[in-house]
Protein backbone atom coordinates (compact mmCIF):
# COMPACT_ATOMS: atom_id res chain seq x y z
CA UNK A 1 0.00 0.00 0.00
CA UNK A 2 1.31 3.56 -1.19
CA UNK A 3 2.60 5.87 2.27
CA UNK A 4 1.26 9.21 1.90
CA UNK A 5 2.68 12.27 3.31
CA UNK A 6 1.28 15.27 3.58
CA UNK A 7 2.18 18.62 5.34
CA UNK A 8 0.21 18.58 9.26
CA UNK A 9 -0.99 21.86 9.45
CA UNK A 10 -1.65 24.90 7.29
CA UNK A 11 -3.27 28.31 7.72
CA UNK A 12 -5.04 30.12 5.52
CA UNK A 13 -7.53 33.16 5.66
CA UNK A 14 -11.48 33.85 4.48
CA UNK A 15 -11.32 34.01 0.99
CA UNK A 16 -8.14 33.02 -0.04
CA UNK A 17 -7.45 29.47 -2.12
CA UNK A 18 -5.74 26.90 -0.24
CA UNK A 19 -3.92 24.07 -1.70
CA UNK A 20 -2.85 20.99 -0.04
CA UNK A 21 -0.43 19.18 -1.88
CA UNK A 22 0.49 15.19 -0.98
CA UNK A 23 3.17 13.05 -1.80
CA UNK A 24 2.50 9.14 -2.62
CA UNK A 25 5.93 8.08 -4.32
CA UNK A 26 5.02 4.51 -4.49
CA UNK A 27 1.31 4.44 -6.12
CA UNK A 28 0.62 1.73 -8.01
CA UNK A 29 -0.78 1.57 -11.12
CA UNK A 30 -4.47 0.68 -10.03
CA UNK A 31 -4.67 2.67 -7.29
CA UNK A 32 -6.45 5.71 -6.89
CA UNK A 33 -6.50 9.04 -4.61
CA UNK A 34 -9.08 9.87 -2.62
CA UNK A 35 -9.29 12.85 0.03
CA UNK A 36 -11.59 13.30 3.06
CA UNK A 37 -12.23 15.94 5.59
CA UNK A 38 -12.90 15.60 9.30
CA UNK A 39 -14.14 18.20 11.67
CA UNK A 40 -13.88 17.78 15.00
CA UNK A 41 -16.82 15.34 16.71
CA UNK A 42 -17.37 13.54 13.67
CA UNK A 43 -16.44 10.76 11.11
CA UNK A 44 -14.48 11.61 8.17
CA UNK A 45 -16.32 12.42 5.31
CA UNK A 46 -15.58 11.95 1.31
CA UNK A 47 -14.79 15.37 -0.71
CA UNK A 48 -12.81 13.89 -4.36
CA UNK A 49 -11.35 10.66 -5.79
CA UNK A 50 -9.05 10.69 -8.42
CA UNK A 51 -6.86 8.99 -11.27
CA UNK A 52 -4.73 11.26 -13.03
CA UNK A 53 -4.78 15.00 -14.71
CA UNK A 54 -7.96 17.27 -13.05
CA UNK A 55 -10.67 16.06 -11.03
CA UNK A 56 -13.11 18.90 -10.51
CA UNK A 57 -16.45 18.95 -8.03
CA UNK A 58 -18.69 21.35 -6.15
CA UNK A 59 -16.55 21.06 -3.27
CA UNK A 60 -13.08 20.96 -4.31
CA UNK A 61 -10.81 20.48 -7.54
CA UNK A 62 -8.00 17.58 -7.54
CA UNK A 63 -4.78 18.08 -9.51
CA UNK A 64 -2.80 14.78 -10.71
CA UNK A 65 0.48 15.18 -12.07
CA UNK A 66 1.69 12.68 -15.13
CA UNK A 67 3.34 10.95 -13.20
CA UNK A 68 1.04 10.65 -9.52
CA UNK A 69 3.24 10.57 -7.56
CA UNK A 70 1.81 13.57 -5.77
CA UNK A 71 -1.57 15.09 -5.77
CA UNK A 72 -2.85 18.44 -4.51
CA UNK A 73 -6.31 19.47 -3.36
CA UNK A 74 -7.57 22.47 -3.78
CA UNK A 75 -10.53 24.70 -2.21
CA UNK A 76 -11.44 28.06 -3.37
CA UNK A 77 -12.72 31.09 -1.87
CA UNK A 78 -11.98 29.10 1.92
CA UNK A 79 -14.62 29.83 4.71
CA UNK A 80 -14.59 29.80 8.83
CA UNK A 81 -16.47 26.46 7.97
CA UNK A 82 -13.61 25.01 5.97
CA UNK A 83 -11.16 24.69 9.04
CA UNK A 84 -10.53 20.47 9.42
CA UNK A 85 -8.27 17.99 9.34
CA UNK A 86 -8.13 17.21 5.69
CA UNK A 87 -7.04 13.25 4.53
CA UNK A 88 -5.01 12.26 1.44
CA UNK A 89 -5.43 8.36 0.69
CA UNK A 90 -3.98 6.04 -1.68
CA UNK A 91 -5.67 2.69 -2.46
CA UNK A 92 -6.84 0.31 -5.18
CA UNK A 93 -10.59 1.41 -6.20
CA UNK A 94 -11.66 -2.32 -6.85
CA UNK A 95 -14.51 -4.03 -5.01
CA UNK A 96 -14.03 -4.93 -1.55
CA UNK A 97 -10.36 -3.56 -1.23
CA UNK A 98 -11.50 0.30 -0.28
CA UNK A 99 -11.58 -0.58 3.36
CA UNK A 100 -7.47 -1.19 3.34
CA UNK A 101 -7.06 2.33 2.88
CA UNK A 102 -4.54 3.32 5.07
CA UNK A 103 -5.09 7.22 6.50
CA UNK A 104 -2.05 9.25 7.49
CA UNK A 105 -2.38 11.95 10.46
CA UNK A 106 -3.86 14.26 7.81
CA UNK A 107 -3.71 17.79 7.31
CA UNK A 108 -4.86 20.15 10.07
CA UNK A 109 -6.45 23.55 7.98
CA UNK A 110 -7.03 26.93 9.96
CA UNK A 111 -9.13 29.52 8.35
CA UNK A 112 -9.02 32.68 10.20
CA UNK A 113 -11.23 35.54 9.25
CA UNK B 1 -30.32 9.39 3.01
CA UNK B 2 -29.89 8.09 6.03
CA UNK B 3 -26.65 8.17 7.07
CA UNK B 4 -24.42 5.40 9.04
CA UNK B 5 -26.12 5.25 12.36
CA UNK B 6 -24.07 4.42 15.62
CA UNK B 7 -24.56 3.89 19.94
CA UNK B 8 -23.68 4.91 21.80
CA UNK B 9 -22.42 8.45 21.11
CA UNK B 10 -20.23 8.43 23.96
CA UNK B 11 -19.22 5.93 27.02
CA UNK B 12 -17.04 5.94 30.32
CA UNK B 13 -16.19 2.85 31.71
CA UNK B 14 -13.15 1.57 34.34
CA UNK B 15 -10.21 -0.61 32.85
CA UNK B 16 -11.55 -3.96 32.83
CA UNK B 17 -15.02 -3.56 32.23
CA UNK B 18 -16.65 -4.64 28.85
CA UNK B 19 -18.11 -2.64 26.28
CA UNK B 20 -20.24 -2.95 23.17
CA UNK B 21 -21.07 -0.36 20.30
CA UNK B 22 -23.36 -0.90 17.47
CA UNK B 23 -23.73 -0.08 13.69
CA UNK B 24 -26.45 0.48 11.74
CA UNK B 25 -24.95 1.02 8.06
CA UNK B 26 -26.61 3.16 5.25
CA UNK B 27 -29.47 0.81 3.88
CA UNK B 28 -27.96 -1.51 0.59
CA UNK B 29 -24.29 -1.06 1.65
CA UNK B 30 -22.64 -4.34 1.81
CA UNK B 31 -19.79 -3.50 2.83
CA UNK B 32 -19.67 -2.36 6.88
CA UNK B 33 -15.93 -0.90 8.78
CA UNK B 34 -15.35 -0.30 12.29
CA UNK B 35 -12.00 2.28 12.42
CA UNK B 36 -10.25 2.97 15.45
CA UNK B 37 -9.06 6.64 16.23
CA UNK B 38 -7.06 7.73 19.10
CA UNK B 39 -6.87 11.97 19.55
CA UNK B 40 -4.71 13.28 17.05
CA UNK B 41 -4.11 10.37 14.71
CA UNK B 42 -6.05 9.21 11.61
CA UNK B 43 -8.33 6.55 12.06
CA UNK B 44 -6.82 3.11 11.51
CA UNK B 45 -9.33 -0.03 10.38
CA UNK B 46 -10.13 -2.45 12.96
CA UNK B 47 -11.92 -4.82 10.70
CA UNK B 48 -14.12 -5.35 7.70
CA UNK B 49 -17.09 -7.09 6.87
CA UNK B 50 -18.63 -7.73 3.01
CA UNK B 51 -21.76 -8.73 3.63
CA UNK B 52 -21.86 -11.01 6.81
CA UNK B 53 -18.36 -11.90 6.31
CA UNK B 54 -15.16 -11.21 7.06
CA UNK B 55 -12.93 -9.57 4.95
CA UNK B 56 -9.88 -8.50 6.81
CA UNK B 57 -9.19 -8.57 10.58
CA UNK B 58 -5.66 -8.06 10.65
CA UNK B 59 -5.45 -4.92 12.95
CA UNK B 60 -8.13 -6.41 15.25
CA UNK B 61 -6.54 -7.29 18.58
CA UNK B 62 -8.46 -10.24 19.28
CA UNK B 63 -8.01 -11.06 22.51
CA UNK B 64 -10.30 -8.49 23.82
CA UNK B 65 -11.64 -7.27 20.61
CA UNK B 66 -14.30 -8.80 18.70
CA UNK B 67 -16.92 -8.13 16.22
CA UNK B 68 -19.61 -9.71 14.26
CA UNK B 69 -22.08 -8.72 11.75
CA UNK B 70 -25.14 -10.76 11.89
CA UNK B 71 -27.56 -11.17 8.54
CA UNK B 72 -25.56 -8.64 6.83
CA UNK B 73 -27.10 -5.66 7.81
CA UNK B 74 -26.12 -4.03 11.83
CA UNK B 75 -22.88 -5.30 13.72
CA UNK B 76 -22.07 -4.76 16.91
CA UNK B 77 -18.20 -4.06 18.55
CA UNK B 78 -17.27 -5.61 21.96
CA UNK B 79 -14.20 -5.09 23.69
CA UNK B 80 -13.51 -6.85 26.90
CA UNK B 81 -11.91 -6.88 29.27
CA UNK B 82 -11.21 -2.77 28.38
CA UNK B 83 -7.55 -0.94 28.55
CA UNK B 84 -6.54 2.18 29.11
CA UNK B 85 -5.35 2.57 25.85
CA UNK B 86 -8.25 1.67 24.32
CA UNK B 87 -9.73 5.29 24.82
CA UNK B 88 -10.37 6.56 21.47
CA UNK B 89 -13.55 6.95 18.71
CA UNK B 90 -14.89 4.10 17.59
CA UNK B 91 -15.58 4.83 13.79
CA UNK B 92 -18.41 2.46 11.70
CA UNK B 93 -18.47 2.92 8.04
CA UNK B 94 -20.02 1.59 5.32
CA UNK B 95 -19.98 1.28 0.90
CA UNK B 96 -21.42 0.11 -1.99
CA UNK B 97 -19.10 -0.90 -4.73
CA UNK B 98 -20.57 0.45 -8.31
CA UNK B 99 -19.00 0.83 -11.13
CA UNK B 100 -17.77 4.28 -10.88
CA UNK B 101 -15.90 3.75 -7.42
CA UNK B 102 -16.42 2.56 -3.71
CA UNK B 103 -17.37 5.25 -1.47
CA UNK B 104 -16.84 5.13 2.66
CA UNK B 105 -19.62 6.78 4.44
CA UNK B 106 -18.68 7.47 8.22
CA UNK B 107 -20.82 7.52 11.09
CA UNK B 108 -20.29 9.98 13.77
CA UNK B 109 -18.66 7.57 16.25
CA UNK B 110 -18.74 6.58 19.58
CA UNK B 111 -16.58 7.87 21.97
CA UNK B 112 -14.68 5.91 24.36
CA UNK B 113 -13.23 7.11 27.53
CA UNK B 114 -11.39 4.10 29.83
CA UNK B 115 -10.64 5.47 33.54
Amino acid sequence: LAKTTQPISMDSYEGQEVNITCSHNNIATNDYITWYQQFPSQGPRFIIQGYKTKVTNEVASLFIPADRKSSTLSLPRVSLSDTAVYYCLVGERSRGSQGNLIFGKGTKLSVKP
Amino acid sequence: EAGVAQSPRYKIIEKRQSVAFWCNPISGHATLYWYQQILGQGPKLLIQFQNNGVVDDSQLPKDRFSAERLKGVDSTLKIQPAKLEDSAVYLCASSLWTVSGNTIYFGEGSWLTVV
